[in-house]
């Protein structure tokens, strides 16, 4: 298993740009979840999705759209890059039904909107 | 909502020397992780505690959990280098999990 995979690694934008973050996972998780980290400080939540068609929406959603069209990919938008979204950005997925349901996080993506 | 505090939330240490990590959450939560992460790196799981006096250890670390005082611990003992990187406390309610600011530890030979 490839486990959870994040592409791309690093991205550089301008501000005002648009781009979508790839996330996907082979572990059939229905769970999948997308998390921020700023410097210093712990993870937030954007947007999960609880399976295939549903999503809503974490702590911090605005400038950020997810769709879920399969099980396995969950991609973040980015509809117009501001500095604010400058982070690194996290994917995480689980079964949902399991009590040990542990969260496995994918690499990261580096973000910079200049 | 859901806060953690963690304290300290940066420890420098000695190899050799213990410490105790503190973590203080707000309202009921259905488990408590703890994560590790290294620099530039992602998180890893290193425990999961799911009920009131739950206590895990995997080798120089011990986690704790006390559901009604809504207290966490994580206890390091006899620190070396490879320790070093920040520690999570992560209380969970249904698959939401709450992250604090963390713990940056750092272990001196």
């Amino acid at each position: 298993n490839a486990g959870v995979t994040q592409t791309p690694k690093f991205q550089v934008l301008k501000t005002g740009q648009s781009m979508t973050l790839q996330c996907a996972q082979d572990m059939n998780h229905e769970y999948m979840s997308w998390y921020r980290q700023d410097p210093g400080m712990g993870l937030r939540l954007i947007h999960y999705s609880v399976g295939a068609g549903i999503t809503d929406q974490g702590e911090v959603p605005n400038g950020y759209n997810v769709s879920r069209s399969t099980t396995e990919d969950f991609p973040l938008r980015l509809l117009s890059a501001a500095p604010s979204q400058t982070s690194v950005y996290f994917c995480a997925s689980s079964h949902r039904q399991v009590i040990y349901n542990e969260q496995f996080f994918g690499p990261g993506t580096r973000l910079t909107v200049l | 909502e859901l806060k953690v505090e963690q304290n300290p939330l940066f420890l420098s240490m000695q190899e050799g020397k213990n410490y105790t990590i503190y973590c203080n959450y707000s309202t009921t939560s259905d488990r408590l992780y703890w994560y590790r992460q290294d620099p530039g790196k992602s998180l890893e799981s290193l425990f999961v505690l799911l009920s009131n006096g739950a206590v895990k250890q995997e080798g120089r670390l011990m986690a704790s959990l006390d559901t009604k005082a809504r207290l966490s611990t994580l206890h390091i003992t006899a620190a070396v280098h490879d320790l070093s990187a920040t520690y999570f406390c992560v209380p969970t309610s249904g698959s939401r999990l709450t992250f604090g600011e963390g713990t940056q530890l750092t272990v001196n030979p």
